[in-house]
This record gives C-alpha cells, structure tokens and sequence, in this order.
C-alpha cells in the first residue's frame, strides 16, 4: 500500500482566499507530481519535482504554486482562490532508479470547491 | 508528443460478463503503458504495467492487458466481471524521458446484475 497523504481531503472555501493543499510521502520518493482533474475528466499534470528545490510547471497551465523544501513534503499553494479551481487535485510521487520502471504512488486526492 | 486514446468513456457490462476497456497509444517507440483504477472519491491504484519483459500483463483483481505493438494497444480485460469492478480506469504512458506520465480520458466502468 503506499505511503502518500493528502490534506485536506475536502475543503470548501470562499473567493479571495488563500489555501495549500499539503501532500507527504514516507516512501523518500525523488519525484513528485500534482494532477489536477475534473468530474470523469483526464488527469492534467500541473506541477512536478525531481527533487528538493526542483519544481517544474507541467503540461496544463495553473495559477498556483509548489515548493520542495524536503523529500517528502510537497504543498500546492493558491494565493487567491477562484471558482475556476474547483476541481480535485491528485498528488504523486515515484522513486527514480536508473534501469528500473519503478511504480508511481497516487494520494487519495483533496476535492477543492470554492465558492 | 505521446497521446493516449481511451475509446470508449463509459463501458456497461453485466455481471459475469467479460469486460474489454480500450486503450491505443501513439508511438512510433513502444512506451512503458499502464492500467490504472479509481474508485470513487479516492485517488488512482495501479492495476497493471507493462515494461516490455511480457507482451501479456497480468494485474491485480484478475486483470490482465496485452500490449500489440501492431495495433499500438493495450487493452484491458477481466474474464468475469464483479459488482466491486465498478469503477472509473485510466490508461497511461510514460512520456517526457521517462519522466511523466499522459494519461488517457478515462473509461467509466458499469457493471449491472
């Protein structure tokens, strides 16, 4: 079973606000990942890490932000909350082993709605 | 750039019954592919891989893909399926050197007595 939490799992919240969404693994996994996906929609990736103070933007663009201060800690930031982000947010990480296909772990995900 | 087609977005069977979710990809360089399951308000569980040691991939909850080169597919099927199967899968291959996975849309998966 994997390791990976994600805070919270439901949030409701009013425009304007400012919120993180907290996402740690135990497994000491280099890399990490945020999804953003909407109700029986794709998974978009929006954020990655490769490792500490590595953060990348990923294919779908997003106004919020991350940070990778330790290993197994990577929190998604949204400065000030929109009804357009609604949606839920998956969070991921996978061990990078060269020559190994190593297994990518999914949280169980925070549903986000904003008022 | 790789895509992943999930033809399909919602599959109904009947208990029992043989359930087949399609999954195509777009390579001309045969990715790592993989199946994975997302029961409701939970996050994704990996049902399967393929890492190209086997072209037939057995998984977990009877699962299997077989990954056709030819066809550029990997598809998923369950001999019988189970009430408990009822669940919303996604295909993904691993894209960006290795680095990112590109998910499918997503099949919804019915299944009724």
């Amino acid at each position: 079973e994997a390791d990976i939490y994600q805070t919270p799992r439901y949030l409701v919240i009013g425009t304007g606000k400012k919120i993180t969404l907290e996402c740690s693994q135990t497994m000491g996994h280099d890399k990490m990942y945020w999804y953003q996906q909407d109700p029986g929609m794709e998974l978009h990736l929006i954020h990655y890490s490769y490792g500490v103070n590595s953060t990348e933007k990923g294919d779908l663009s997003s106004e919020s932000t991350v940070s990778r201060i330790r290993t197994e800690h990577f929190p998604l930031t949204l400065e000030s909350a929109r009804p357009s982000h609604t949606s839920q947010y998956l969070c991921a990480s996978r061990q990078r082993v060269a020559g190994v296909l190593e297994t990518q772990y999914f949280g169980p995900g925070t549903r986000l709605l904003v008022l | 750039a790789q895509s992943v087609t999930q033809l399909g977005s919602h599959v109904s069977v009947s208990e029992g019954a043989l359930v087949l979710l399609r999954c195509n990809y777009s390579s001309s360089v045969p990715p790592y592919l993989f199946w994975y399951v997302q029961y409701p308000n939970q996050g994704l569980q990996l049902l399967l891989k393929y890492t190209s040691a086997a072209t037939l991939v057995k998984g977990i909850n009877g699962f299997e893909a077989e990954f056709k080169k030819s066809e550029t597919s990997f598809h998923l099927t369950k001999p019988s399926a189970h009430m408990s199967d009822a669940a919303e899968y996604f295909c993904a291959a691993l894209t960006g050197g290795g680095n990112k996975l590109t998910f499918g849309t997503g099949t919804q998966l019915k299944v009724e007595l």
